[in-house]
């Protein structure tokens, strides 16, 4: 079983600040995706990543993937409120599995 | 719109009293997923459909069921609910099976509270 892990696991910011979450693993992905739950509900998909070095821009949000397709960052500058959540990294094991990391819980400060 | 679907959004049952949850799905993707999500941890995979194929995780209990009546709907059972099985279960959907780089979309999720 592939493990991904995710750091950190509580982050607490003031808005208006930039923050960097990780996603590291020891296997290699053929993809791997980026989800932020809020509380009571389902995950919802930010983006999916599947070349190594890519690097992928939704707004305020930076999704990278690391050249080994091994490890992932999302990067959120300037964030705000509603960026609090509970962001989840998922990769996709080449059809062997589709596994979730534990999650990092962001909470940004108004 | 909401392309997955789960009802209810909250359930409570009584411990040992079966409970059937379901999902529906409007993008006519061939896999259906269900997961069991336990408050500040990672969704866990219990079982999925590609189509019609049914595939169990190692790790899923037999207290836990799935039927897949067509491509629209799946639903799980919990034969004998205990105290532990109070979660978040989530059920997704992804056009084709991972390993072809697709993407899962998943619904609100069904809260179940045992008593």
């Amino acid at each position: 079983t592939q493990l991904l892990e995710q750091s950190p696991q509580f982050l607490s910011i003031q808005e208006g600040e930039n923050l960097t979450v990780y996603c590291n693993s020891s296997s290699v992905f053929s993809s791997l995706q980026w989800y932020r739950q809020e509380p009571g509900e389902g995950p919802v998909l930010l983006v999916t990543v599947v070349t190594g070095g890519e690097v992928k821009k939704l707004k305020r949000l930076t999704f990278q993937f690391g050249d080994a397709r091994k490890d992932s960052s999302l990067h959120i500058t300037a964030a705000q409120t509603g960026d609090t959540g509970l962001y989840l990294c998922a990769g996709d094991n080449y059809g062997q599995n589709f596994v979730f990391g534990p999650g990092t819980r962001l909470s940004v400060l108004p | 719109d909401a392309m997955v679907i789960q009802n209810p959004r909250y359930q409570v049952t009584q411990f040992g009293k079966p409970v059937t949850l379901s999902c529906s799905q409007t993008l006519n993707h061939n896999v259906m997923y269900w997961y069991q999500q336990k408050s500040s941890q990672a969704p866990k995979l219990l079982f999925h459909y590609y189509d019609k194929d049914f595939n169990n995780e190692a790790d899923t209990p037999d207290n836990f069921q799935s039927r897949r009546p067509n491509t629209s709907f799946c639903f799980l059972d919990i034969r004998s609910p205990g105290l532990g099985d109070a979660a978040m279960y989530l059920c997704a959907t992804s056009r084709d099976w991972t390993g072809r780089n697709t993407e899962a979309f998943f619904g609100q999720g069904t809260r179940l509270t045992v008593v």
